[in-house]
C-alpha cells in the first residue's frame, strides 16, 4: 500500500543552522506532497505542498522539490529559528483516495 | 475565522467506559475527517465525511467505533467499550475539498484509558 517514510527524530539543532528532514514515499501514480507542521499546543497545518513532478514547494523560509525520480519531498530551511521548533510531518494524496497518508512525523528542537 | 474546535481536550476513563468526542468543523466546509493519532505516530484517518455521509469508513474499528454528522455539520465520534489501546490523539479536521489536500486541523482529543 501507499506509505510515506520520514528520518528519526528528535534533529536538535542550534539557531541559524540549515535543516534537512528526509521524506520518501511509496505510491502507485501520482500523488501530491505535503509537509504539515505541529506547533507546540497547536493542531496541524499545512506548510507547503507539490503537485507534480519537480514543483517546489516553499513557505516561511521552508522549501521542498518534488522528486518523481526518487520518490522523495525532503524538506529544507537555509537558517532555522528557535520559533521553528515543532513536529513535522510529511503526507501524500491520491485524488482517488480523498485521504492524506502521513508519516510519523519528525520533532525539530531549536536551541538558541 | 474560526478554527476547527474540537472538545474535550483531555479525557481520562477506565476502561469498557464509553467516551464521545465532539467537532465543529470550519464554516462551509463540506468534508470532515476523523483521525487518530498515537504517541510517535502519525495521524491515521478512521473516517472521512463529505457532507452527511460518510463515503470511506474502512478504517473504523466498528465493533467499538462509531461516528455520525447529522446535517452535514457538527461530528460526534463514539467508543463503547474503550480498550486500554484506543489512548491515542483523536484529531478532527475539516477542509472545503478533497482535491487540494489542504485540511485544516483542530487541537485534538488526548484520551487516556486506565
Amino acid at each position: 500500500g501507499d506509505s510515506v517514510t520520514q528520518m528519526e527524530g528528535p534533529v536538535t539543532l542550534s539557531e541559524e543552522a540549515f535543516l534537512t528532514i528526509n521524506c520518501t514515499y511509496t505510491a502507485t501514480g501520482y500523488p501530491s506532497l505535503f509537509w504539515y507542521v505541529q506547533y507546540p499546543g497547536e493542531g496541524l497545518q499545512l506548510l507547503l505542498k507539490a503537485t507534480k513532478a519537480d514543483d517546489k514547494g516553499s513557505n516561511k523560509g521552508f522549501e521542498a522539490t518534488y522528486r518523481k525520480e526518487t520518490t522523495s519531498f525532503h524538506l529544507e530551511k537555509g537558517s532555522v529559528q528557535v520559533s521553528d521548533s515543532a513536529v513535522y510531518f510529511c503526507a501524500l494524496l491520491k485524488r482517488s483516495q480523498g485521504n492524506l497518508i502521513f508519516g510519523k512525523g519528525t520533532k525539530l528542537s531549536v536551541k538558541p | 475565522e474560526a478554527g476547527v474546535v474540537q472538545s474535550p481536550r483531555y479525557k481520562i476513563i477506565e476502561k469498557k467506559q464509553p467516551v464521545a468526542f465532539w467537532c465543529n468543523p470550519i464554516s462551509g466546509h463540506n468534508t470532515l475527517y476523523w483521525y487518530r493519532q498515537n504517541l510517535g505516530q502519525g495521524p491515521e484517518l478512521l473516517i472521512r465525511y463529505e457532507n452527511e455521509e460518510a463515503v470511506d469508513d474502512s478504517q473504523l474499528p466498528k465493533d467499538r467505533f462509531s461516528a455520525e454528522r447529522l446535517k452535514g455539520v457538527d461530528s460526534t465520534l463514539k467508543i463503547q467499550p474503550a480498550e486500554l489501546g484506543d489512548s491515542a490523539v483523536y484529531l478532527c479536521a475539516s477542509s472545503s475539498s478533497t482535491v487540494t489536500g489542504e485540511l485544516f486541523f483542530g487541537e485534538g482529543s488526548r484520551l487516556t484509558v486506565l
